[in-house]
């Protein structure tokens, strides 16, 4: 049973450019994080989805910075016109929804360089 | 609560000894905890978690205490091995946002040979 899974695990982009970071959740999950970590710091929370909606994106910057998890095909954070300090390792994780209180698993982590 | 941008505290013991580390959090209404382990480069690992409604909880050489008085949360580590080395973070679930998990600073633990 695969895990969480991650691609890229590393992207290098310029200031401007876009990235765009994938994420597909475990077998039968249906509940989609995505997190942010700096060096030498905790994860922190950016947005909660589930298929098609967007339930809690209280993390996400309000700029250049979307996501999304479509019907079919994995989860997509994007950043447009990124600049340096959006250079971070990004995870994702997903938990199954079967309970309110539930396990998230994690993914290794997409970093990402802004040069 | 919240982690800040401060450099992680290290906690060195010796290869065979047990390890306690500990964790203060913020919110009084989270109800959900859990412990993670995050080995350099990868994603965290999730090692083990409690309820509110508990306040001890073992796993494999694992165990978590949890002091709702005093909102602390600890993780022992029996008999510590080499790869046990990594940064433990604790983590808090919020009641009014069962989806967000609150990340603690973390804690990077060496083991001494």
């Amino acid at each position: 049973n695969a895990g969480v899974m991650q691609n890229p695990r590393h992207l290098v982009r310029r200031r401007g450019q876009e990235a765009r970071l994938r994420c597909s959740p475990m077998k039968g999950h249906s509940h989609v994080y995505w997190y942010r970590q700096l060096p030498e710091e905790g994860l922190k929370f950016m947005v909660y989805l589930q298929k098609e909606n967007i339930i809690d994106e209280s993390g996400m910057p309000k700029e250049r910075f979307s996501a999304e998890f479509p019907k079919e095909g994995p989860s997509i954070l994007r950043i447009q016109q990124v600049v340096r300090g959006d250079s971070a390792a990004y995870f994702c994780a997903s938990s199954p929804y079967l309970e309110i209180q539930e396990t998230q698993y994690f993914g290794p982590g997409t970093r990402l360089l802004v040069l | 609560g919240e982690s800040v941008g401060l450099h992680l505290p290290t906690l060195s013991v010796q290869e065979g000894d047990n390890s306690i580390i500990n964790c203060a959090y913020s919110n009084s209404a989270s109800d959900y905890f859990i412990w993670y382990k995050q080995e350099s480069g990868k994603g965290p690992q999730f090692i083990i978690d409690i309820r509110s409604n508990m306040d001890k909880r073992q796993g494999q050489r694992v165990t978590v205490l949890l002091n709702k008085t005093v909102k602390h949360l600890s993780l022992q580590i029996a008999a510590t091995q080499p790869g046990d080395s990594a940064v433990y973070f604790c983590a808090e679930n919020i009641l009014s946002s069962a989806s967000k998990i609150i990340f603690g600073s973390g804690t990077r633990l060496s083991i001494r040979p």
